[in-house]
């Protein structure tokens, strides 16, 4: 199975800051990488697929970058409806896997 | 506008059958080449994948539970269904159905249902 490592597991960060999150895949995956958002009590959402491509009506303050094992999400201007946990799960080989989440909170 | 929705029993006792259904609706489960999913989160935990039904209909388990589940789809009702056997409490778990779309080769999850949370208590 390919694992995937998130990190940091949790930030803090204010309204209006860049915010990174980082996934690594154990092997190379290519650009087979999806982020999703969760908000508390709801399903995930779709953020960005293929690393880098962002999903229909998705905020363009979002953006997905990386190829290989090392991948990035960056919120190029953190929102009040940014705060959520964010997943990375790769789609190059069964099992599909998702990371251990990230979550983002109020400063 | 597609959408999923997740039904069954919540609460299962130990060593019985999960039995979950996935409704869609606002769209045909039988057109284009979509496949279709089951995940769910621990409370309080991440996401694990479970698996697939392919448009062809093919099925994907994943590993670790692969001996105990069975993805099925009834095209004639628009839904597909999830069995889980031999439950235990590290069963429990919120139920995600979500449809798998494409681009090119890029496979994502990009409808979900709300989910429903299923508890293995006697």
């Amino acid at each position: 199975d390919i694992q995937m490592t998130q990190s940091p597991s949790s930030l803090s960060a204010s309204v209006g800051d860049r915010v990174t999150i980082t996934c690594r895949a154990s092997q190379s995956i290519s650009s087979y990488l999806n982020w999703y958002q969760q908000k508390p009590g709801k399903a995930p959402n779709l953020l960005i697929y293929g690393a880098s491509s962002l999903q229909s009506g998705v905020p363009s303050r979002f953006s997905g970058s990386g190829s290989g094992t090392d991948f990035t999400l960056t919120i190029s201007s953190l929102q009040p409806e940014d705060f959520a946990t964010y997943f990375c799960q790769q789609s190059y080989s069964n099992p599909l896997t998702f990371g251990g989440g990230t979550k983002v909170e109020i400063k | 506008q597609l959408q999923l929705q997740e039904s069954g029993s919540g609460l299962v006792k130990p060593s019985q059958t999960l039995s979950l259904t996935c409704a869609v609706s606002g769209g045909s489960i039988s057109s284009g080449s979509y496949s279709w999913s089951w995940i769910r989160q621990p409370p309080g935990k991440g996401l694990e994948w479970i698996g697939y039904m392919f448009h062809s209909g093919s099925t994907y388990y994943n590993p670790s539970l692969k001996s105990r589940v069975t993805i099925s789809v009834d095209r004639s009702n628009n839904q597909f269904s999830l069995r889980l056997t031999s439950v235990t409490a590290a069963d429990t778990a919120t139920y995600f159905c979500a449809r798998i779309d494409r681009d090119y080769s890029y496979y994502y999850m990009d409808v979900w249902g709300k989910g429903t949370t299923v508890t293995v208590s006697s």
